[in-house]
């Protein structure tokens, strides 16, 4: 049971390149959520999806591409890299048998564009 | 909205002095109310949780008790060592009003010196 993973752990990009960056999970959660960690801030949700083939905007979607085809995988795309998405980006999960709603993270990717 | 208040750090400590990060929060509903740990180049981890008023959370030494009249959830540790060096989060859940996403505080660095 590997919980969540993430990957690249590590990424530059160019300003203008697309990448994806890649979020599994195996606990058959069906909430999955992304969101970004710039340097001494909180978290700040990206999407989030409740559900196979089911996505919605969180607080900063803009310049990010989010999909669900699975239960396990929900991908986060970024189409023109510029500078300000330079952040380290965490992606969660959680269930929804959950009375709580605890949410499990991955260890996140940090990203660079330059 | 909803909404999470912690105390701005750093804060530095010595080892096994007092511990208190303070949060407040504001919501719609009846809240679940978190504390995450996230150690240097980590991901989050869930350190406590509280579901109702007055449940007190704990692990690891740390507690939190879920004040509902002065809508608080203050992280408290009568000890510190060196190895409770990380960054805290408080953060809410309100799932029962139908909001999946979890709403976090800024972020607490603590510093625990030998």
């Amino acid at each position: 049971n590997a919980g969540v993973t993430q990957t690249p752990k590590f990424r530059i990009l160019k300003i203008g390149q697309s990448m994806t960056l890649q979020c599994t999970q195996d606990m058959n959660h069906n909430y999955m959520y992304w969101y970004r960690q710039d340097p001494g801030m909180g978290l700040k949700l990206i999407y989030y999806s409740v559900g196979a083939g089911i996505t919605d905007k969180g607080e900063v979607p803009n310049g990010y591409n989010v999909s669900r085809s699975t239960t396990e995988d929900f991908p986060l795309r970024l189409e023109l890299a510029a500078p300000s998405q330079t952040s380290v980006y965490f992606c969660a999960s959680s269930s929804r048998a959950s009375a709580d709603n605890e949410q499990f993270f991955g260890p996140g990717t940090r990203l660079t564009v330059l | 909205g909803d909404s999470v208040t912690q105390m701005e750090g750093p804060v530095t400590l010595s080892e096994e002095a007092f511990l208190t990060i303070n949060c407040t929060y504001t919501a719609t509903g009846y809240p679940s109310l978190f504390w995450y740990v996230q150690y240097p180049g980590e991901g989050l981890q869930l350190l406590l949780k509280a579901t109702k008023a007055d449940d007190k959370g704990s692990n690891k030494g740390f507690e939190a008790t879920y004040r509902k009249e002065t809508t608080s959830f203050h992280l408290e540790k009568g000890s510190v060592q060196v190895s409770d060096s990380a960054v805290y989060f408080c953060a809410l859940s309100d799932f029962n009003s139908g909001n999946t996403p979890l709403v976090f505080g800024k972020g607490t660095r603590l510093s625990v010196i030998a």
